[in-house]
């Protein structure tokens, strides 16, 4: 089942403002993805993590591999209107089998005008 | 990263029958999956597609009602048999091109609509 614990559950910001999410578990993970889903869409993928501690970057999106392997978080700095939509993050523990993903439950940011 | 595209986009079914979605890579890749997104909720594995050999499903899924193919590196179908209401979703491909990197691309998606 869904190990990982993603929070908050959705975000109502204002543009310009700074967003931070995080994704926690209990078990250790070594690899860790953070996507973007718009509606209609399917999932695309913004930052990947391979190693403890490391951080990330993509444009206005930072994304850091926690150093206990059991956490990331995703920072989306002067957010706007184009920031809207549902954040997924995914990780790979070291005991999934090859390709499969655990996700999230997701964050929901709404960037207002 | 890979393109990836899925056929139908969108169809609505009726109770009873079945309905196959296609996708297809523009590139050879080593592993693609099946992912089902219910309405408002986070992905679920259906399955990975294995090339060459029978697809290994997730608790949950039997191969009776979600069989899958996949008869090379670029292409795979999912057939969601006997449908009813329950199955309306979004069904999810997605792709490890498996070149070192462990990064996961999916599709954009097929909505359906079970009446």
């Amino acid at each position: 089942g869904q190990q990982l614990n993603q929070s908050p559950q959705s975000m109502f910001i204002q543009e310009g403002e700074d967003v931070s999410m995080n994704c926690t578990s209990s078990s250790i993970f070594n690899t860790w993805l953070w996507y973007k889903q718009d509606p209609g869409e399917g999932p695309v993928l913004l930052i990947a993590l391979y190693k403890a501690g490391e951080l990330t970057s993509n444009g206005r999106l930072t994304a850091q591999f926690g150093i206990t392997r059991k956490d990331s978080f995703l920072n989306i700095s002067a957010s706007i209107p184009s920031d809207v939509g549902i954040y997924f993050c995914a990780g790979r523990t070291t005991t999934d089998s090859w390709g499969k993903l655990q996700f999230g439950a997701g964050t929901q940011v709404v960037v207002t005008p | 990263s890979a393109v990836i595209s899925q056929k139908p986009s969108r169809d609505i079914c009726q109770r009873g029958t079945s309905l196959t979605i296609q996708c297809q890579v523009d590139s050879q890749v080593t592993m693609m999956f099946w992912y089902r997104q219910q309405p408002g909720q986070s992905l679920t594995l259906i399955a990975t597609a294995n090339q060459g050999s029978e697809a290994t499903y997730e608790s949950g899924f039997v191969i009776d009602k979600f069989p899958i193919s996949r008869p090379n590196l670029t292409f795979s179908t999912l057939t969601v048999s006997n449908m009813s209401p329950e199955d309306s979703s979004i069904y999810l491909c997605s792709v490890e091109p498996g070149q070192g990197a462990n990064e996961q691309f999916f599709g954009p998606g097929t909505r359906l609509t079970v009446l």
